[in-house]
């Protein structure tokens, strides 16, 4: 149980598109889900936290309106990284908590920026 | 939330066991201990958590000093593929902000 997806699991796109990676948590309702960035060699950096049908919590240093995260119900939460430029090439990782503190976390999306 | 204290990286014999140390010397009562890994490119993995008895599961054991200021990971039988990052974080009850450190780099040689 408690298995959390994430697609696409890599991704290549050009500077000044948008990228859309979803996460969805298959066996369970989360109430909050996390997005985090890591990148090489670098521990994993929580960007935001949202919870189903409420506005994301975003971190100091997050930049709300190029990281647009919608959570439409509770098992999926959608981060939109709009206008990419090659800074943003990272490898991003989502959560899903049922409640409780535990997090259950994807598999990871590779995104790189060209 | 505390903050965690870990080695940077150590070594493990596979087949021998592998114990993991982590400092929260901050720790709070209402202050849980999580064991996460992460393996090379992938999510990190749950391992374990305790509040404030040693507790075990199929993956590892959980040794939580009575006076709570520092942990152990005890990975009984280490094999190859148990190389990963292993994050120790303390979490507050009811809480959900989890910060990740920098962990401990545990490499498993033949």
């Amino acid at each position: 149980g408690a298995v959390v997806s994430q697609h696409p699991s890599r991704v290549i796109c050009k500077s000044g598109t948008s990228v859309k990676i979803e996460c969805r948590s298959l066996d369970f309702q989360a109430t909050t889900m996390f997005w985090y960035r890591q990148f090489p060699k670098q521990s994993l950096m929580l960007m935001a936290t949202s919870n189903e049908g409420s506005k994301a919590t975003y971190e100091q240093g997050v930049e709300k309106d190029k990281f647009l995260i919608n959570h439409a119900s509770l098992t999926l939460s959608t981060l939109t990284v709009t206008s990419a430029h090659p800074e943003d090439s990272s490898f991003y990782i989502c959560s899903a908590q049922t409640g409780e503190e535990t997090q259950y976390f994807g598999p990871g999306t590779r995104l790189l920026v060209l | 939330d505390a903050k965690t204290t870990q080695p940077p990286s150590m070594d493990c014999a596979e087949g021998r066991a592998a114990n993991l140390p982590c400092n929260h010397s901050t720790i709070s009562g209402n202050e849980y201990v999580y064991w996460y890994r992460q393996i090379h490119s992938q999510g990190p993995q749950y391992i374990i958590h305790g509040l404030k008895n040693n507790e075990t599961n199929e993956m590892a054991s959980l040794i939580i000093t009575e006076d709570r200021k520092s942990s152990t990971l005890i990975l009984p039988h280490a094999t190859l593929r148990d190389t990963a990052v292993y994050y120790c974080i303390v979490i507050v009850a009811g809480g959900f902000k989890t910060i990740f450190g920098a962990g401990t780099r545990l490499f498993v040689k033949a």
